[in-house]
């Protein structure tokens, strides 16, 4: 079945430098989608990703899904205490309904100041 | 709108107890999903629903059962409580459009002793 891993399980950031996170699915994805979980709160939605190679935007934080639609990636520039959390990609199989997205096991994000 | 709403917050079960977690969302969203959360092994998808009378089976069903008789409700029933079954169940609602993500509850922390 399909299979959705996340890389690094955590990070430690000094405050102002960029890191990189990254999600690789074992199969093809229709689409891709990024959430926030700050401690002890539930996931945000971030943002969702359908087009083979696709790139958005928000602010600092850069999203990008592959061009054989079986990786993505986050990139926060000029990190700050407020990105501390954990962020999850989800990937939605080509055959799978809309209800049927698989989470990776997320990032941790620490940030020194 | 209250968006997606989780009852109770949390809850101690002894061993071989039944329950139901509560979940409603006002925003009249077709998708629903009940997701786990463990340490180490972000959300796993429990069971979810496609519309009113639609459901099927996610990653870790067993143990529980679901039912969507309105648009608004979908209940996660416990049948008999087990300790591996102590987890943080998040419930979340969606439509099926692009930018559109998935808007999770706050939660329900469940302990089962």
């Amino acid at each position: 079945g399909q299979q959705v891993m996340q890389i690094p399980q955590y990070q430690h950031v000094q405050e102002g430098e960029d890191f990189t996170t990254y999600c690789n699915s074992s199969t093809t994805l229709s689409n891709i989608q990024w959430y926030k979980q700050r401690p002890g709160g539930h996931p945000v939605f971030l943002i969702q990703l359908v087009k083979s190679g696709e790139v958005k935007k928000q602010k600092r934080l850069t999203f990008q899904f592959g061009e054989a639609k079986k990786n993505s990636s986050l990139h926060i520039t000029a990190t700050q205490t407020t990105d501390v959390g954990t962020y999850f990609c989800a990937g939605r199989g080509t055959t799978d309904s809309w209800g049927k997205f698989q989470f990776g096991a997320g990032t941790q994000v620490v940030v020194t100041p | 709108n209250a968006g997606v709403t989780q009852t109770p917050k949390f809850q101690v079960l002894k061993t071989g107890q039944s329950m139901t977690l509560q979940c409603a969302q006002d925003m009249n969203h077709e998708y629903m999903s009940w997701y786990r959360q463990d340490p180490g092994m972000g959300l796993r998808l429990i069971h979810y629903s496609v519309g009113a009378g639609i459901t099927d089976q996610g990653e870790v069903p067993n143990g529980y059962n679901v039912s969507r008789s309105t648009t608004e409700d979908f209940p996660l029933r416990l049948l008999s409580a087990a300790p591996s079954q102590t987890s943080v169940y998040f419930c979340a609602s969606s439509l099926s459009r692009v930018n559109y993500g998935y808007t999770f509850g706050s939660g329900t922390r469940l302990t089962v002793v």
